[in-house]
């Protein structure tokens, strides 16, 4: 069984800090790299894509991939109230374009 | 960006009825899209994977009878709850697969919640 781990949460920071996000998988297979942001009562939203080992920056958020370790995180810099929501670690898989999600980790952002 | 659109939004019927629920994606092509359900305070569950052109593939527990799924387009895909009952009240969310260099990225659509009655 194919899956994807991530802290339940909820973690709390305070506004301005680094948050930062955790997940694992388990399939060595895997290619493709997303995290998703939900906000409470709405669909995800795609956050961020990554495919290759290192870091990829986009704005206030960097996605981390270490395929060796088969790990990948999210770090969200000078974290805003706004920023407080579900976020959605997920990996590709070999079936036509299915992702398996993790459970998803709530984030709340303190002012 | 990608742009996902979903009708309606938000549903309420009686029992026995169905409902449904348009998927389309705006401003490219998906020979790929997704349907999802969730329940309150529960993580998204993979209800079938709908291919332009062919059968929809259903996941595991799930009715293919009772989820009608028709992807007659590049942009469009239905899904159709028969016969609903109040167990079937959720949160339905498609998603679409555009396709790049990089492989294939889902982009969701708003969701449309069901309330039967």
């Amino acid at each position: 069984q194919k899956e994807v781990e991530q802290n339940s949460g909820p973690l709390s920071v305070p506004e301005g800090a680094i948050a930062s996000l955790n997940c694992t998988y388990s399939d060595r297979g895997s290619q493709s790299f997303f995290w998703y942001r939900q906000y409470s009562g709405k669909s995800p939203e795609l956050i961020m894509s990554i495919y290759s080992n290192g870091d990829k920056e986009d704005g206030r958020f960097t996605a981390q991939l270490n395929k060796a370790s088969q790990y990948v995180s999210l770090l969200i810099r000078d974290s805003q109230p706004s920023d407080s929501a579900t976020y959605l670690c997920a990996v590709d898989t070999a079936y036509g374009g299915k992702l398996i999600f993790g459970q998803g980790t709530e984030l709340s952002v303190k002012p | 960006g990608a742009v996902v659109s979903q009708h309606p939004s938000r549903v309420i019927c009686k029992s026995g009825t169905s409902v449904k629920i348009e998927c389309r994606s705006l401003d490219f092509q998906a020979t790929t899209m997704f349907w999802y359900r969730q329940f309150p305070k529960q993580s998204l569950m993979l209800m079938a994977t709908s291919n332009e052109g062919s059968k929809a593939t259903y996941e595991q527990g799930v009715e293919k009878d009772k989820f009608l799924i028709n992807h007659a387009s590049l942009t469009l895909s239905t899904l159709t709850v028969t016969s609903a009952h109040p167990e079937d009240s959720s949160f339905y969310i498609c998603s679409a697969r555009r396709t790049g260099a990089s492989g294939g990225t889902q982009y969701f659509g708003p969701g449309t919640r069901l309330l039967v009655l």
